[in-house]
């Protein structure tokens, strides 16, 4: 079965330092990963996905995403972090048609960004 | 390009009744998947439609239903509702082109359930 883990419920960062949020993937077959923001009070904005091709992914408002086969990871980062970066992050990957057949989310990473 | 639209934004409901949730996708988006939200269980898929056909299905109760419409408009039934319906429904549209697994889902500002 298809599945995403976020091993940190929390990430803290200091305004203007990068910042990191992991996820690790379990999947058959091609892997197709997805990064959603949210926001207090808000539905998911899309930031970014890996499909195929280059393992560094770039997205929305200067985000980007590295994907490691061997690790199993697609870690999502951003060289410099601003305080309206925080917000909760989602990690997804597409499942298999049927039950699982859409997106597969992780538990979500509450980011936290200081000035 | 309007986004997805999701009405009514809130609700109160009490244990029993039924309530019916609506999204309209994006323009040209064919694909609707409905979502659930809640603070212990997570995100969980519960269906998606695509040409007025639930394509697929989460792991809810029969109490969980859904219908699209030809001009791709979803609406999402929840009959005899618990308590543990509380949540934030959450809707997205996709292009779906293809078999679809590479689409990209774009999300609705979802409509939040609360059932007394």
């Amino acid at each position: 079965a298809q599945s995403v883990a976020q091993p940190e419920d929390q990430v803290n960062v200091a305004e203007g330092n990068p910042l990191t949020v992991k996820c690790t993937y379990s999947v058959s077959g091609n892997p197709y990963l997805f990064w959603y923001v949210q926001y207090p009070n808000r539905g998911l904005q899309f930031l970014l996905k890996y499909i195929t091709g280059d393992n560094l992914v770039k997205g929305s408002y200067g985000f980007e995403a590295e994907f490691n086969k061997s690790q199993t990871s697609f870690h999502l980062k951003k060289p410099s972090a601003l305080v309206s970066d925080s917000a909760l992050y989602f990690c997804a990957v597409r499942g298999l048609r049927g039950s699982q057949g859409n997106l597969i989310f992780g538990k979500g990473t509450k980011l936290s960004v200081k000035p | 390009k309007a986004g997805v639209t999701q009405t009514p934004r809130y609700l109160i409901k009490t244990r029993g009744q039924q309530v019916t949730l609506s999204c309209s996708p994006i323009s040209g988006h064919r694909s609707v998947s409905w979502y659930q939200q809640t603070p212990g269980q997570g995100l969980q898929f519960l269906f998606e439609y695509f040409s007025e056909t639930q394509r697929n299905k989460g792991n809810f109760p029969g109490r969980f239903s859904g219908r699209q419409f030809s001009n791709s408009r979803s609406e999402m039934n929840v009959s005899t509702l618990e308590l543990g319906d509380s949540a934030l429904y959450l809707c997205a549209s996709s292009l779906a082109k293809g078999t679809g697994e590479a689409d990209t889902q774009y999300f609705g500002p979802g409509t939040r359930l609360t059932v007394l």
